[in-house]
């Protein structure tokens, strides 16, 4: 099984409002990764948390990482139409060549 | 920096036919390599690792000997989807790691568009 898992699957917000994406994950982590992928095209790196660190700040975006429940949050602050696309949290295990697991996406739409 | 690209972004065959897709690490040595699939409103799923100069690892249910992945390279790497059939019709992404120490980042290219009819 996959071993991020985002919540909610599907979030739709007004323009100006704040967006929250939760995720899960199963076992110790090296890091968690967020993505933004446009419908169609390719994945662009939001932000990357260590698993040594707690919160992360990148523009409008936060992060946050709870290892002790095995969760991450990722909150856009006064969303914007084109923050509308799907979100992908994507976890690498410990160990120098870890692969990374992508959770099955939140698709978030940012009504004008 | 740290750019990825593929090529080509989108492709249609006929069934049957083998397909060849490129993935590039513009500005970085990518001494490993990522391929993955995704199907419509799906999320990414990891077909393979390819390491320059050594044989990649599939994962499992990924077959190897139609998808061929060759990365000759530190900066290239080619994967071949061989006598592909409708149900290979997928969206293929790339994505090369840059080793930083104990904390491995990776950048992904923006896809290939495979159609097969």
């Amino acid at each position: 099984s996959q071993q991020g898992e985002e919540d909610p699957q599907a979030l739709s917000i007004q323009e100006g409002e704040n967006a929250t994406m939760n995720c899960s994950y199963k076992t110790s982590i090296n890091n968690l990764q967020w993505y933004r992928q446009n419908s169609g095209r390719g994945l662009v790196h939001l932000i990357l948390i260590r698993s040594n660190e707690r919160e992360k700040h990148s523009g409008r975006l936060r992060v946050t990482l709870d290892t002790s429940k095995k969760s991450s949050s990722l909150l856009i602050t006064a969303s914007r139409a084109a923050d509308t696309a799907s979100y992908f949290c994507a976890t690498a295990l410990t160990g120098a060549n870890s692969k990374l697991t992508f959770g099955k996406g939140i698709t978030l739409s940012v009504r004008p | 920096g740290a750019v990825v690209s593929q090529h080509p972004s989108w492709v249609i065959c006929k069934s049957g036919t083998s397909v060849k897709i490129e993935c590039r690490s513009l500005d970085f040595q990518a001494t490993t390599m990522f391929w993955y699939r995704q199907f419509p409103k799906q999320s990414l799923m990891l077909m393979a690792t390819s390491n320059e100069g050594s044989k990649a690892t599939y994962e499992q249910g990924v077959e190897k000997d139609k998808f061929l992945i060759n990365h000759a390279s530190l900066t290239l790497s080619t994967l071949t989807v061989t006598s592909a059939h409708p149900e290979d019709s997928s969206f293929y992404i790339c994505s090369a790691r840059v080793a930083s120490g104990f904390y491995n980042e990776q950048f992904f290219g923006p896809g290939t568009r495979l159609t097969v009819l």
